[in-house]
């Protein structure tokens, strides 16, 4: 049973293009959220999705930021125009239910803006 | 908000030696209370986790932890430890409520057990 899978593990972009990082759930999972882990900081809640749902995205960014999550395919985080500041991992996560239903991590995207 | 303070970056101890790493949480209400480890080179793995009931909380690998209200604290030990815990330690909360898939993550212990 494969675990979360993110895409790519490493990303190096310039500053002012997008960036676009892929989770595919575990099998049977429709619920996924996004964290983000800036340098020396602790994982911070992003966005909660289901399939077609934004269901809260009160972590992320106001501008540049989105994310989604079709009926088909995984989950993107997009970040439009990068700044330096945006150089982070990004760590997906899965559940089947909703709540406080177990998480399930990815290995990360570790994002570098030049 | 709500946040995780872990005590200690990075902690060195002989094998057979016993753990104790903490972790204290700043929020009012009731909460959930996580302890994650990843391993190197592995994703984050769920090591045990406290909802309600007994605070005392025993999970995977002969890991436990203490809920301590009054303090805030959900401390994480192992009475005796193996090179093989080396790893990252994550302590996290959440709300118990509405929000509660929402985690907040401490900083992370780094743990090295040396043979």
């Amino acid at each position: 049973n494969a675990g979360v899978m993110q895409n790519p593990r490493h990303l190096v972009r310039r500053r002012g293009q997008e960036a676009r990082l892929r989770c595919s759930p575990m099998k049977g999972h429709s619920h996924v959220y996004w964290y983000r882990q800036l340098p020396e900081e602790g994982l911070k809640f992003m966005v909660y999705l289901q399939k077609e749902n934004i269901i809260d995205e009160s972590g992320m960014p106001k501008e540049r930021f989105s994310a989604e999550f079709p009926k088909e395919g995984p989950s993107i985080l997009r970040i439009q125009q990068v700044v330096r500041g945006d150089s982070a991992a990004y760590f997906c996560a899965s559940s089947p239910d909703g709540g406080s239903s177990e998480q399930y991590f990815g290995p990360g995207t570790r994002l570098t803006v030049t | 908000a709500q946040s995780v303070s872990q005590h200690n970056h990075h902690v060195i101890l002989s094998e057979a030696a016993s753990l104790e790493l903490g972790c204290n949480y700043s929020y009012g209400g009731t909460v959930n209370l996580f302890w994650y480890v990843q391993y190197p080179g592995q994703h984050l793995q769920l090591l045990l986790k406290y909802f309600s009931g007994d605070p005392l909380v025993k999970g995977i690998k002969g890991f436990e932890a203490e809920f301590i209200k009054s303090k805030f604290s959900f401390n994480l030990r192992k009475p005796s430890v193996q090179w093989s815990d080396t790893a990252e330690y994550f302590c996290a909360v959440s709300d118990s409520g509405a929000g509660s898939y929402q985690l907040t993550f401490g900083k992370g212990t780094k743990l090295s057990v040396i043979p």
